[in-house]
């Protein structure tokens, strides 16, 4: 899998919209750009995932560029309990036995008042 | 429809015990992964398993390490002869198919 680079913190006003990075230049044609977040003490949230297009649910939106080389984690209004770290994951769609996530360090977001 | 669930969410042990953390995953899931997180760390994959076989346990210790997921009942990871090392916070995670993993609360194991 892609090694992926993020800011290690950030901060955001509330009600503002937080914008998490995540460089991923060694991705390859098949790899899935993931992101994960963990609020504190608890088990990692499924966010979002896509592999070329953008995508949006009712979390977040997925920015990724055209060379797929980077992306972007939209959260238009962030609240106090967006807190958390956020984590990028590149990861080949694993029809086989890779199911594994490899989780680096995250960009520790801190939402304030 | 229930989530991930894992129990005990603490659990204390003593050098030399044995610890054994159980973990239930979504309705209809057949695909169950352990991490472990140490203090101020990320999270590690150890092992995955579908029913009844163990895929990758690639990120298993090779001693003292086990898990299993039977056909009836909770995926089972155990730890024999604990030593303090081995207090971190034990996450399972589920999946229907190999995508989005859907994680537990964790249990937090501590070895005094």
């Amino acid at each position: 899998d892609a090694k992926t680079t993020q800011p290690t913190s950030m901060d955001c006003a509330e009600g503002r919209a937080a914008n998490l990075p995540c460089n991923h230049s060694t991705i390859s044609g098949n790899e899935y750009v993931y992101w994960y977040r963990q609020i504190h003490s608890q088990g990692p949230q499924y966010i979002i995932h896509g592999l070329k297009n953008n995508e949006t649910n009712e979390m977040a939106s997925l920015i990724i560029t055209e060379d797929r080389k980077s992306s972007t984690l939209i959260l238009p209004h962030a609240t106090l309990r967006d807190t958390a770290v956020y984590y990028c994951i590149v990861r080949v769609d694993p029809g086989g036995s890779q199911g594994n996530l490899i989780f680096g360090k995250g960009t520790k977001l801190s939402v304030k008042p | 429809n229930a989530g991930v669930m894992q129990n005990p969410r603490h659990l204390v042990r003593r050098r030399g015990q044995e610890a054994r953390l159980r973990c239930s995953p979504m309705k209809g899931h057949s695909h169950v992964y352990w991490y472990r997180q140490l203090p101020e760390e990320g999270l590690k994959f150890m092992v995955y398993l579908q029913k009844e076989n163990i895929i990758d346990e690639s990120g298993m210790p090779k001693e003292r390490f086990s898990a299993e997921f039977p056909k009836e009942g909770p995926s089972i990871l155990r730890i024999q002869q604990v030593v303090r090392g081995d207090s971190a916070a034990y996450f399972c995670a589920s999946s229907k198919i190999p995508y989005e993993q859907y994680f537990g609360p964790g249990t937090r194991l501590t070895v005094t």
